[in-house]
């Protein structure tokens, strides 16, 4: 099993849609978790941490369920520019020095 | 606002070369990182630095493969004799906290091996 999975998409969603992507982790162990966004060929950029009692930033709301060790992103009311790959990140040593990235879901918002 | 610079932004090298990535990271943060993206691939994990050694390394991170921090300012990675699955996106980042996982990465430096 993959240390970080998500389903790659793409994901094509009208202008104002609501659209969510789930990742599943594979270490019951693993500390802390975030939502990264990458643009096509630049670097990642933090979209935001992934608290155990869930949290929200304006549209995007970030759930995790240690349970079923999965973690989900709402973004709700989509704009153009949301489009790009969201990264789910998990670390898994509790420092936060070394990430584990998953491959990433792409997501096309579309006039 | 504070950037993590990275040059050169592309590298073309010949299969066994060496070559080495600059970073200039954020100027306040302590804890230094080096990623690597293969085309089409996942973000990969090589090397975190603090307190000028290295705190933690992936395999990927072989005898190849050295980092340093010459002065107050730049965060260099070297891979002594390049192969052609070197090729990738490299980023560099920083932050400020160890734990906070808030990494602060650059536009990344692409190196071509043939």
């Amino acid at each position: 099993r993959k240390e970080v999975e998500q389903d790659p998409g793409p994901f094509n969603v009208p202008e104002g849609a609501t659209v969510a992507f789930n990742c599943t982790y594979s270490n019951s162990a693993s500390q802390s978790f975030f939502w990264y966004r990458q643009d096509c060929r630049k670097e990642p950029k933090l979209l935001m941490s992934v608290y155990s009692s869930g949290n929200e930033d304006g549209r995007f709301t970030a759930q995790l369920n240690r349970a079923s060790q999965y973690i989900s992103l709402l973004i709700r009311d989509s704009k153009l520019s949301d489009s790009a790959t969201y990264l789910c990140v998990v670390d898994n040593t509790g420092t936060a020095s070394k990430l584990t990235f998953g491959t990433g879901t792409r997501l096309q918002v579309t006039l | 606002e504070p950037e993590v610079t990275q040059t050169p932004s592309h590298q073309v090298t010949q299969m066994g070369q060496e070559v080495i990535l600059r970073c200039v990271p954020i100027s306040n943060h302590l804890y230094f990182y080096w990623y690597r993206q293969i085309l089409g691939q996942k973000v990969e994990f090589l090397v975190s630095f603090y307190n000028n050694e290295i705190s933690e390394k992936s395999e990927i991170f072989d005898d190849q493969f050295s980092v340093e921090r010459p002065d107050g300012s730049n965060f260099t990675l070297k891979i002594r004799s390049t192969k052609l699955e070197d090729s990738a996106m490299y980023f560099c980042a920083s932050s400020e906290q160890e734990r906070t996982g808030e990494l602060f990465f650059g536009e990344g430096s692409r190196l071509t091996v043939l």
